[in-house]
């Protein structure tokens, strides 16, 4: 268990809505992760951040923002949901594994049906 | 670029028989590489990881995977499948290009166990 919360766990919003998840982290790791796992695709990354107030795109960005005001919490941000954008989204975290280097570990997701 | 291919969608073994899921990858750099394990409607449970350390990585229930340079493979084995290994395995390297331990995934392999 690293310690990462997703919430909600299931939400159901309507098209042109915004919708935000949350990850949450009790471990200050610094990298977080947003992937987002579809079939046929695999997970992909969507954003990631660095460090508080540092964040960067990943594969697929388009659609989406992210935020990261405390080290805890990673924001991901849908401005104006589509139904292309319903998906199972994964936050993640980077740990440092002693003897083995940097290891990402999974919460356990977040359904989002966009109708 | 890097890049990982697992070479079945789908598996199917009966319970008691061993289990072999294949993967390789294209790595410029030495990789690490892991395994996944998604059960359904669950988050992924980080199975084993090489870092170079050793070319036999052993991780959780019983599961072993060989590191092959030569053949850029990273197969994952089980001698004697269970019906709870039934699920979905991702292989997977990690991104050093760009030096934030971003993940590049394979497609995933469905592993079903009969009785």
């Amino acid at each position: 268990d690293a310690g990462i919360t997703q919430s909600p766990r299931h939400k159901v919003t309507e098209t042109g809505t915004p919708v935000t998840l949350r990850c949450h982290q009790t471990e200050n790791h610094r990298y977080m992760y947003w992937y987002r796992q579809d079939p046929g695709h695999g997970l992909r990354l969507i954003h990631y951040s660095y460090g508080v107030k540092d964040t960067d795109k990943g594969e697929v960005s388009d659609g989406y923002s992210v935020s990261r005001s405390k080290t805890e919490d990673f924001l991901l941000t849908l401005e104006s949901a589509t139904s292309s954008q319903t998906s199972v989204y994964f936050c993640a975290i980077s740990a440092l594994d002693r003897g083995t280097g940097n290891t990402i570990y999974f919460g356990e997701g977040s359904w989002l049906t966009v109708v | 670029a890097q890049s990982v291919t697992q070479l079945d969608s789908h598996v199917s073994v009966s319970e008691g028989t061993p289990v072999l899921l294949r993967c390789n990858y294209s790595s410029s750099y030495s990789p690490s590489l892991f395994w996944y394990v998604q059960h359904p409607n669950k988050g992924l449970q980080l199975l084993l990881k090489y870092t170079s350390a050793a070319t036999l990585v052993k991780g959780i229930n019983g599961f072993e995977a060989e590191f092959k340079k030569s053949e850029t493979s990273f197969h994952l084995t089980k001698p004697s499948a269970h019906m709870s290994d039934a699920a979905e395995y991702f292989c997977v390297v990690s991104d050093y290009t760009s030096n934030t331990g971003k993940l590049i995934f394979g497609q995933g392999t469905t592993l079903q166990v009969k009785p």
